[in-house]
This record gives C-alpha cells, sequence and structure tokens, in this order.
C-alpha cells in the first residue's frame, strides 16, 4: 500500500514569489491535514480538508491556502512569500480525521531566500 | 497556557533501562492521544494511540492516559540506541471550537546510551 506522497520534496523560491504543494494521500483515506514545522515552533496545524471541505484551519495569514480534489489529493499554496516561510511542510492523511491516527507524507523542504 | 505541553529534554537513559516521557494537554474533551517518533531528518511515524484511561501496551512500548489530570505518557522498556529519536504527543480535541485538529507538543528528545 503506498505511503503519503509529497512533491516536490525540496524548493528554494524568492521573497515575494508563490508555491504550490502536492500531497497525494493513503488510497481510501478522505481527511488530509498539513502542518509546517519549524526548528522553533515545532509543527504548526495549517489546515485540514475532508471530502474537499476545509474543517479546520489553523492561526496562520490569509497567504496560506488549501485546496483538496475529489480523489482526495490536496494541494496548499504559499502566497507572498517571507523569509520566515522556510519550513518543512507536512502533510498527514486519516481514514475519518477525528479519532484516527495520521500518517505523514516525507514532507516538502521549502527555503526562500 | 500551550494547548500540549512536553519536556524538551534532552532525556538521556542508558540502554536497556526504562524511558519514560510524559505529555499534558489543556482541552478537557480531548478524545484522542497519539505519540509519533521522529527520527532527524524524516517525518513523524505514529507509534501509539490511546483514547481510554488506563494502559495500552504494543511490544516494548505502554501508552497510559488519565483524561482527569489531563496527562499522557509513554514507557518505552528495554530501551535501544535505535531508539534515540524526538517523541510527539499529538492530542485530537476541540480546539478553536472545532474537531479533527490534531495539535502536537514540541516533542522530546531522547537519547539512548550505550
Amino acid at each position: 500500500k503506498a505511503g503519503v506522497t509529497q512533491t516536490p520534496r525540496y524548493l528554494i523560491k524568492t521573497r515575494g514569489q508563490q508555491v504550490t504543494l502536492s500531497c497525494s494521500p493513503i488510497s481510501g483515506h478522505r481527511s488530509v491535514s498539513w502542518y509546517q514545522q519549524t526548528p522553533g515552533q515545532g509543527l504548526q496545524f495549517l489546515f485540514e480538508y475532508f471530502s474537499e471541505t476545509q474543517r479546520n484551519k489553523g492561526n496562520f495569514p490569509g497567504r496560506f491556502s488549501g485546496r483538496q480534489f475529489s480523489n482526495s489529493r490536496s494541494e496548499m499554496n504559499v502566497s507572498t512569500l517571507e523569509l520566515g516561510d522556510s519550513a518543512l511542510y507536512l502533510c498527514a492523511s486519516s481514514p475519518q480525521g477525528e479519532y484516527d491516527g495520521y500518517t505523514f507524507g516525507s514532507g516538502t523542504r521549502l527555503t526562500v531566500v | 497556557q500551550k494547548e500540549v505541553e512536553q519536556n524538551s529534554g534532552p532525556l538521556s537513559v542508558p540502554e536497556g533501562a526504562i524511558a519514560s516521557l510524559n505529555c499534558t494537554y489543556s482541552d478537557r474533551v480531548s478524545q484522542s492521544f497519539f505519540w509519533y517518533r521522529q527520527y532527524s531528518g524524516k517525518s513523524p511515524e505514529l507509534i501509539m494511540s490511546i483514547y481510554s484511561n488506563g494502559d495500552k501496551e504494543d511490544g516494548r512500548f505502554t501508552a497510559q492516559l488519565n483524561k482527569a489530570s489531563q496527562y499522557v505518557s509513554l514507557l518505552i522498556r528495554d530501551s535501544q540506541p535505535s531508539d534515540s529519536a524526538t517523541y510527539l504527543c499529538a492530542v485530537n480535541g476541540r480546539y478553536g471550537g472545532a474537531t479533527n485538529k490534531l495539535i502536537f507538543g514540541t516533542g522530546t528528545l531522547l537519547a539512548v546510551q550505550p
């Protein structure tokens, strides 16, 4: 059974640009969550999608957005990149979300210069 | 008060000893509790889940939950150097009025000395 797949693995972007990250969940998983991980803040919740609907959103500015497609694949977008957006972005999927443990992908390492 | 709190460590234990990792959470109505292990440069890996008060054992790992005290712990018996990693406590609760929001502690770094 394939795991959670995130692409790309690494990205270098310039301040002010925008970026789109992709996540393919485990087959049959309908809940997809996104996290930002930095050394100082740890894992910070960005948002969670279930059946193409955003069910929860963390405390991030509106520059961070996401969506989920009918096949459960998800994308997140960050516009007007700032240096502080440099982080590991992790996607995680679970069957339903509430009582299930999440399985994480390998992450996308974003560096903003 | 942080939503999920852990001692950052490092927690250093000798090989073969029991490692005890602790976590407290703030939302009394939380229902699901998880322990993840994260090796340096890797993504978190789910190792234990617990939903009811008491103990849950899986191999060398035991998760303990006390909802009255809002406390979760992870015991690792017969610790091995390969257990050296950051252990993250995660709680799925009603933060901000919404469920399905898995909140993580900042993790405890465990170092098992050969």
